[in-house]
C-alpha cells in the first residue's frame, strides 16, 4: 500500500512568487492534515479535511494561504505571494478516523523563499 | 493552549550508549502522547504512544511513561544503534471536535557514532 505522497520535494522560489504543493493521501483516508516546521522549529498544526470539507483551519497563518481538496482525495496548499517567512518544511498526514487512528506523514515539501 | 517541550539537540552518541530525549508537556483535559521519529529524508513515522497516565509506550528498544505528575514523556533506550540517528519530536494530541490535532515540540536531532 503506498503512503503519503508529496509534491515536489523541494521548491526553492523568489518573494512574491506563487507556489502549490500537493499531497496524497492513502487511498480510503477520509482525513487530511497540513503542519509545517519553520527554521527547524516545532510542527505546527495548518489545518485539517475530512473528505473535501475543512473540519478546521485555525492553524493557518494569513489569507495568502488557500488549501483546497476537490472531490475529497488529493489536496493542494497554495501560497500567493509567498513571503519570506513562509520557508520550511510542510507536512501532510492522513488517517482513516480522525479521533482514534494514527496520522500518517509524508515526506513533507521544503520550500524555500529568497 | 497545549505545548510541548523537548530537550534541545543535537544529541551525539556512540554506539551502545544510553538515551534520554527529555519531554514535558501543558495540556487541558488528558492528552495522548507520542513519539514520532523521522529518518532522513523519509517522514514522520509514529515511534511509540501512550495515552492515559502511567501507561508506557514501546516499540524497536524505545521506551517512554505517560506521567502525569510531572507532566512529562521522557523517551529512553538503552543502548542505541547508527540506524537510530534521526530527528525525534515529542507530540500530544487532544480531541477537539471530531480531530483529533497533533501539537509537537521542536524536535531533537540524534547521531549515534559507530
Amino acid at each position: 500500500e503506498a503512503g503519503v505522497t508529496q509534491f515536489p520535494s523541494h521548491s526553492v522560489i523568489e518573494k512574491g512568487q506563487t507556489v502549490t504543493l500537493r499531497c496524497d493521501p492513502i487511498s480510503g483516508h477520509d482525513n487530511l492534515y497540513w503542519y509545517r516546521r519553520v527554521m527547524g522549529k516545532e510542527i505546527k498544526f495548518l489545518l485539517h479535511f475530512v473528505k473535501e470539507s475543512k473540519q478546521d483551519e485555525s492553524g493557518m497563518p494569513n489569507n495568502r494561504f488557500l488549501a483546497e481538496r476537490t472531490g475529497g482525495t488529493y489536496s493542494t496548499l497554495k501560497v500567493q505571494p509567498a513571503e519570506l517567512e513562509d520557508s520550511g518544511v510542510y507536512f501532510c498526514a492522513s488517517s482513516q478516523d480522525g479521533v482514534n487512528n494514527e496520522q500518517f506523514f509524508g515526506p513533507g515539501t521544503r520550500l524555500t523563499v529568497l | 493552549g497545549n505545548s510541548v517541550t523537548q530537550m534541545e539537540g543535537p544529541v551525539t552518541l556512540s554506539e551502545e550508549a544510553f538515551l534520554t530525549i527529555n519531554c514535558t508537556y501543558t495540556a487541558t483535559g488528558y492528552p495522548s502522547l507520542f513519539w514520532y521519529v523521522q529518518y532522513p529524508g523519509e517522514g514522520l513515522q509514529l515511534l511509540l504512544k501512550a495515552t492515559k497516565a502511567d501507561d508506557k509506550g514501546s516499540n524497536k528498544g524505545f521506551e517512554a511513561t505517560y506521567r502525569k505528575e510531572t507532566t512529562s514523556f521522557h523517551l529512553e533506550k538503552g543502548s542505541v544503534q547508527v540506524s537510530d540517528s534521526a530527528v525525534y519530536f515529542c507530540a500530544l494530541s487532544t480531541t477537539s471536535g471530531s480531530a483529533r490535532q497533533l501539537t509537537f515540540g521542536s524536535g531533537t536531532q540524534l547521531t549515534v557514532l559507530p
